[in-house]
């Protein structure tokens, strides 16, 4: 399967900044994916990750707070802007495959 | 809109117990169910079920389909306190993201 590489692997900001997560593939992936985990929750979908075109963001998520960029089928970034502490969570990126779904190793995101 | 629901949301057990882990699905064009093992940050893989009936196995863990029912379970034998986690059931239609359930947190205390 896939092996994603992903980093930061933690990081603490200050409200207002941004922080951009990038994600790694050792392999060209179609299906790029980033989920968001809030303290205590299961994961949520924030958006697709299309390559050569926009990402397509699920309901509650815009592109203007969390920016998605999808220059290659290796790669991925996601930036989660002008944070607040609300966006305090986990955040992965996945890709999918015939034989199944591999996750990157997250990020753990604290907004001070 | 496609569903994913687990139960019970929580357990605890004690080492050596055995304990079966719930998770019903509604997906439109289903393709497959997939179980995960979420100890800190990234979901491990542990099971991709697509036919009824057909049990996977892997030491202590097993799972088994109802594409009838729509219906997974997971099963853990002699549980330890490694077995410690949260546990993510997710349905897939295909090219499409996975759905996921609230997950089950369990909980093995020596």
């Amino acid at each position: 399967s896939a092996v994603i590489s992903q980093k930061p692997s933690r990081d603490i900001c200050q409200r207002g900044t941004s922080l951009t997560i990038q994600c790694q593939v050792d392999s060209q992936v179609t299906m790029m994916f980033w989920y968001r985990q809030q303290p205590g929750q299961s994961l949520t979908l924030i958006a697709t990750a299309n390559q050569g075109s926009e990402a397509t963001y699920e309901s509650g998520f815009v592109i203007d707070k969390f920016p998605i960029s999808r220059p290659n089928l290796t790669f991925s970034t996601l930036t989660v802007s002008n944070m607040s502490p609300e966006d305090s969570s986990i955040y992965l990126c996945s890709v999918g495959q015939t034989y199944g779904y591999t996750f990157g190793s997250g990020t753990r995101l604290t907004v001070v | 809109e496609d569903k994913v629901v687990q139960s019970p949301l929580s357990l605890v057990v004690h080492e050596g117990d055995t304990v079966t882990l719930n998770c019903s699905y509604e997906v439109t064009n289903f393709r497959s169910l997939l179980w995960y093992k979420q100890e800190k940050k990234a979901p491990t893989f542990l099971f991709m079920l697509t036919s009824s009936g057909i049990e996977k196995k892997s030491g202590r863990l097993s799972s088994i389909l109802d594409k009838k029912e729509l219906f997974s379970i997971l099963n853990i034998t002699a549980t330890q306190t490694g077995d410690s986690a949260v546990y993510l059931c997710a349905g897939n239609s295909g090219n499409t993201p996975l759905v996921f359930g609230k997950g089950t947190r369990l909980s093995v205390i020596a």
